[in-house]
């Protein structure tokens, strides 16, 4: 069983649509949870971190953690063309030794 | 905003040689990661180091594969004979201490090609 297993998608989505992205993990020792967006051929950027159940929202982001079912998604209100890009999630133990990748979303944001 | 840094954008190197690929860390980050993604595949991880130590390794990080610090600020990779299967972009992480999971950061990565 993979650690951590991502909504392959692609999603294709009008421009202002709510868009939302998940993943879900195997092991409950998973405390810290991260979304990054990767552009073609750059490297994974952080856009939001979060350790603990519940919501985190940081301006059209929202990140959401359900430890109990496992569960961590990330919402995009208002979708500009811009958001285009593959969506990672990411998970790490207390120790934080190594970080689990899920395969990526792709997100096109169509005009 | 600080980032990391990674040289050579892109490396094309014949199947055998060895390669070096270096990463200079954001200035006070501890930790150290190196990543692999093959295209279209998803971010692998490699190995992680912290304290002049490796702390985790995967199994993909044979004994072709070895890290260093060498003079303190640069992180680097070393493939000793490299194969065909090796090429991939490799992307260089860091984060500072404090809590285990603080977030990593990424460079843009190095475009490893081998012929």
């Amino acid at each position: 069983q993979k650690e951590v297993e991502q909504d392959p998608g692609p999603l294709s989505v009008p421009e202002g649509a709510i868009v939302s992205l998940n993943c879900t993990y195997s092991n409950s020792a998973f405390q810290y949870f991260m979304w990054y967006r990767q552009y073609s051929r750059k490297g994974p950027e952080l856009l939001m971190y979060t350790y603990s159940s519940g919501n985190k929202e940081d301006g059209r982001f929202t990140a959401q953690v359900d430890k109990s079912s496992k569960y961590i998604s990330l919402f995009i209100r208002d979708s500009q063309p811009s958001d285009s890009a593959t969506y990672l999630c990411a998970i790490t133990t207390h120790t934080g030794n190594q970080f689990y990748f899920g395969t990526g979303t792709s997100l096109t944001v169509i005009p | 905003e600080p980032e990391v840094t990674q040289t050579p954008s892109h490396q094309v190197t014949q199947m055998g040689q060895e390669v070096i690929l270096r990463c200079v860390p954001i200035s006070n980050h501890l930790y150290f990661y190196w990543y692999r993604q093959i295209l279209g595949q998803k971010v692998e991880f490699l190995v992680s180091f912290y304290n002049n130590e490796i702390s985790e390794k995967s199994e993909i990080f044979d004994d072709q594969f070895s890290v260093e610090r060498p003079d303190g600020s640069n992180f680097t990779l070393k493939i000793r004979s490299t194969k065909l299967e090796d090429s991939a972009m490799y992307f260089c992480a860091t984060r500072g201490e404090g809590a285990s999971g603080q977030p990593q950061h990424f460079g843009d990565g190095t475009r490893l090609s081998i012929l």
